[in-house]
């Protein structure tokens, strides 16, 4: 069964360095999202993208965060100058463009020290 | 924005057998209606959905239920085994969105042997 996959599966950096999360969804989807997960909180969403742009981003993904999809197959969130707030899981998802339905990846674990 | 509620946050049954977990949705114009189980160190992963045009799906020992009236639908599971032990989240899209996940708080469920 086609997943969507995510590496690396840890990431540590130091505040205000640049980190970029990769994603690799599932290969016929045209919907990608990054969502995050602070420890014990709920899953947030971040923001979506559709044919080359952003189609919806929450308040969260400010000017720090950037998306791209810089080939056929993955997809990436970049964060430009880490803060401690944004130790989090960071979550992938991927959706086919006739249905609802977001399937996830397993996560990367951001710690910023 | 789409304001989400889950009850209970723990539910601890014994195997064999049910629970049920209620979510409810303030957007009267939310169109669909899923439910993600979480194990612990994984990405959420979709285990039934539900649109607004039905009212009750099931898929073996799962079911959702929808009450559009009241804005709620719910998350029943049974003959529980110890594997259902997780973190279940709901998480529907609202009309406002396009495809944006709004997740609940999350219940735990504990099935003990």
């Amino acid at each position: 069964e086609p997943e969507v996959t995510q590496t690396p599966s840890h990431q540590v950096t130091q505040m205000g360095q640049e980190v970029i999360l990769r994603c690799v969804p599932i290969s016929n989807h045209l919907y990608f999202y990054w969502y995050r997960q602070i420890l014990g909180q709920k899953v947030e969403f971040l923001v979506s993208f559709y044919n080359n742009e952003i189609s919806e981003k929450s308040e969260i993904f400010d000017d720090q965060f950037s998306v791209e999809r810089p080939d056929g197959s993955n997809f990436t969130l970049k964060i430009r100058s880490t803060k401690l707030e944004d130790s989090a899981m960071y979550f992938c998802a991927s959706s086919n463009s006739g249905l609802p339905a977001q399937y996830f990846g397993p996560g990367t674990r951001l710690t910023v020290l | 924005g789409e304001n989400v509620e889950q009850h209970p946050s723990t539910l601890s049954v014994q195997e064999g057998d049910s629970a049920v977990i209620k979510c409810t949705y303030s957007d009267s114009a939310s169109n669909y209606f899923p439910w993600y189980k979480q194990e612990l160190g994984k990405g959420p992963q979709l285990i039934i959905d539900i649109r607004s045009n039905v009212g009750e799906k099931k898929d073996q020992r799962i079911a959702v239920t929808l009450n559009k009236t009241a804005k709620h639908f719910s998350l029943h599971i049974t003959e529980t085994q110890p594997e259902d032990s997780a973190v279940y989240f709901c998480a529907p899209i609202s009309s406002g969105s396009a495809r944006q996940l709004t997740f609940g708080s999350g219940t735990q469920l504990t099935v003990l042997p």
